[in-house]
């Protein structure tokens, strides 16, 4: 079974500064997905970025990008320019490829990083 | 286009009661996922549902828990004899088709059980 570890419970930035979150995941599989979830007090999930395993180029989405290294089954996120509206629980997440080992899709997801931003 | 809309928002049973918590997907969306977050915990799959049908329900609980997705109208994660242990948000995810890999997520409903 997949599973997903997100070793820093809590992080803090500095407003305008870079912070990089942790995600590491354990999979015997060759293809699948992974995300990254903003999740803010709010409750809604956001979805930050994905990532496609075969493909080897990191994702970006404007000030948010990823650093996947496929061998070392490990998925950060890292933010760059932090703004206070960045502050929320962060969320990395894996979902197989559909039918792959009888996956219906479902994501697995980590505990979670609390960011806080300081101004 | 509105979201995916989860009512209520808050929800809040004794011991024993009955909890009935709905989901209508995105427009033109007919596959569910079912999610539950415990505190300090990231979110757990309990059930897939598309119309009609239960197509893995691996995450549920054996007894007391139940979902469906009808024909018509919203998707109903339904808890019976509610015990405070299944305090938490509960959250739905639809999509578009199966092949589909961005699920798209409600703001969930906080169960509260006294």
């Amino acid at each position: 079974a997949q599973t997903v570890t997100q070793s820093q419970p809590e992080m803090s930035v500095q407003e305008a500064e870079t912070v990089t979150l942790s995600c590491t995941y354990d999979t015997s599989e060759s293809d699948y997905y992974l995300f990254w979830y903003k999740q803010p007090p709010s409750r809604q999930m956001i979805l930050v970025i994905r990532q496609e395993a075969y493909k080897q180029q990191n994702a970006t989405e404007n000030r948010f990008s990823v650093n996947f290294q496929k061998a070392a089954k490990s998925f950060s996120l890292k933010i760059s320019d932090s703004q206070l509206g960045d502050a929320a629980m962060y969320f990395c997440a894996y979902r197989s490829v559909l039918g792959y080992g009888g996956s219906q899709g479902n994501l697995i997801f980590g505990k979670g990083t609390k960011l806080s931003v300081k101004p | 286009n509105a979201g995916v809309m989860q009512n209520p928002r808050h929800l809040v049973r004794r011991r024993g009661q009955e909890a009935r918590l709905r989901c209508s997907p995105m427009k033109g969306h007919s596959h569910v996922y079912w999610y539950r977050q415990l505190p300090e915990e990231g979110l757990k799959f309990m059930v897939y549902l598309q119309k009609e049908n239960i197509i893995d329900e691996s995450g549920m609980p054996k007894e007391r828990f139940s979902a469906e997705f009808p024909k018509e109208g919203p998707s109903i994660l339904r808890i019976q004899q509610v015990v405070r242990g299944d305090s938490a948000a509960y959250f739905c995810a639809s999509t578009q088709t199966a092949l589909n890999e961005k699920l798209f997520f409600g703001s969930g409903t906080q169960l509260s059980v006294l």
